[in-house]
């Protein structure tokens, strides 16, 4: 059974810093995504990616897949209030054929301080 | 492009009742899904269709729940007998084609059962 592990599930940063959020998922998977949930709100998708090595980058966020680590990063670089949120990573399972579903992450709360 | 569509957005039901919520996915999209988010995880994969063929279910998906695409368009998800376990968000989301491609999720619907 896939599990998807992220870390932290919560993070207290002040405006401006740097900081990572890491994600690991204990079967092969090269499909895996990531989302921004704001409090009762819906899924928002920030990044697909879909091969080993590969970055994306939008704003002040890159996420990173390693799949022999089975591994992705999300990179908040200069972090701003606005970017205060639950982060989830979510790996595609059984995408061979015509099937596929996301298993998610418990999520990673992020509070951004002045 | 109104992205995916969920009714009701809320329902407030007592325990033992039956309740139906209904999914419009993005026009053309032929893949949909139905998840399940309680307070503080991340969404619960519960069942995947591909047109109108049901291709997956979840074990969380007990007798209870009923899941339908009769023409490939939207979707109803129906809880018959809700117990208090049953009070959570319970999204839909959909996307077209291969697996790499993005999956889009609707504002969900909150349940809540008294």
């Amino acid at each position: 059974e896939l599990k998807v592990e992220q870390n932290p599930l919560f993070l207290s940063m002040q405006e401006g810093k740097n900081y990572t959020i890491y994600c690991n998922y204990s079967t092969t998977s090269d499909r895996l995504y990531w989302y921004r949930q704001d409090p009762g709100k819906s899924l928002e998708s920030l990044f697909v990616l879909l091969s080993n090595g590969a970055v994306k980058q939008e704003g002040r966020l890159m996420a990173s897949l390693d799949t022999k680590a089975r591994l992705s990063t999300l990179h908040i670089t200069a972090a701003v209030h606005d970017l205060s949120a639950t982060y989830f990573c979510a790996v595609l399972t059984n995408y061979g054929g015509s099937q596929g579903n996301l298993i998610f992450g418990k999520g990673t709360k992020l509070s951004v301080k002045p | 492009d109104t992205g995916v569509s969920q009714d009701p957005r809320h329902k407030i039901t007592k325990r033992g009742q039956n309740v139906t919520f209904r999914c419009d996915p993005i026009s053309e999209h032929n893949r949909l899904y139905w998840y399940r988010q309680t307070l503080g995880q991340g969404p619960e994969f519960l069942t995947y269709f591909q047109n109108e063929a049901q291709l997956e279910k979840s074990r969380l998906l007990s007798d209870r729940f009923s899941a339908e695409r009769p023409k490939g368009s939207f979707s109803t998800l129906e809880i018959q007998r809700t117990e208090q376990g049953d009070s959570a968000m319970y999204l839909c989301a959909s996307s077209f084609g291969g697996s790499g491609n993005t999956i889009y999720f609707g504002e969900g619907s909150w349940l809540t059962v008294v």
